[in-house]
């Protein structure tokens, strides 16, 4: 399979702790991007990547979360000192850019709960 | 991006055609029309994307209004597997600006044995 993976696929953590999250876009895509859903709402855009330059960042992206792409391939999403609010769909998603279309693949995103 | 409104949810009968609306009247003229869809606990799936003109392809079509206000997708002969959350979303082309897809709350669509 050569689409979107995410590890974990799920997570239950204690409030207070440290998660990371990992994303493999699919292969010589250029762009990544970090978005969260809540239950019962559409995705929301967190952050994206232009290969290694993390190009943009939303307001929801608070100073405990950060993303890192360091060689443009994976990428990571931290978040440190977890609270119950961060309990979500973490998804991820690629693209390539500069072909015309710019259609972002999604993976099977990662649930994360805090207790 | 251009906001869009959506029908909450809708029912379509096994093997009906389903037709999804969308309304998007203050989409700017670099904007185009994109669908996604999202079946439970998975992550959103690209159906299809237009401009101005209507589009087919293996999974769906996609038919844009005249002044390009409202679109509908069109499931052709929806299956129990296609019943999810349909997500209508209008963004900037690839030159711009057109980095995030902003997601609304989407249409609930139950296919009905």
């Amino acid at each position: 399979d050569t689409g979107v993976s995410q590890d974990p696929r799920h997570k239950i953590t204690k409030r207070g702790q440290n998660v990371t999250f990992r994303c493999d876009p699919i292969s010589e895509h250029n762009r990544l991007y970090w978005y969260r859903q809540t239950l019962g709402q559409g995705p929301e855009f967190l952050t994206y990547f232009q290969n290694e330059a993390q190009l943009e960042k939303s307001r929801l992206l608070s100073d405990r979360f950060s993303a890192e792409r360091p060689k443009g391939s994976f990428s990571t999403l931290e978040i440190q000192r977890t609270e119950q609010g961060d309990s979500a769909m973490y998804l991820c998603a690629s693209s390539l850019y500069g072909t015309g279309g710019n259609e972002q693949f999604f993976g099977p995103g990662t649930r994360l709960t805090v207790l | 991006d251009a906001k869009t409104t959506q029908p909450p949810s809708m029912d379509c009968a096994e093997g009906r055609a389903a037709n999804l609306p969308c309304n998007h009247s203050t989409i700017s003229g670099n904007e185009y029309v994109y669908w996604y869809r999202q079946i439970h606990s998975q992550g959103p799936q690209y159906i299809i994307h237009g401009l101005k003109n209507n589009e087919t392809n293996e999974m769906a079509s996609l038919i844009i209004t005249e002044d390009r206000k409202s679109s509908t997708l069109i499931l052709p002969h929806a299956t129990l597997r296609d019943t999810a959350v349909y997500y209508c979303i209008v963004r900037a082309g690839e030159n711009f600006g057109n980095e995030k897809l902003t997601f609304g709350t989407g249409t609930r669509l139950t296919i009905i044995p």
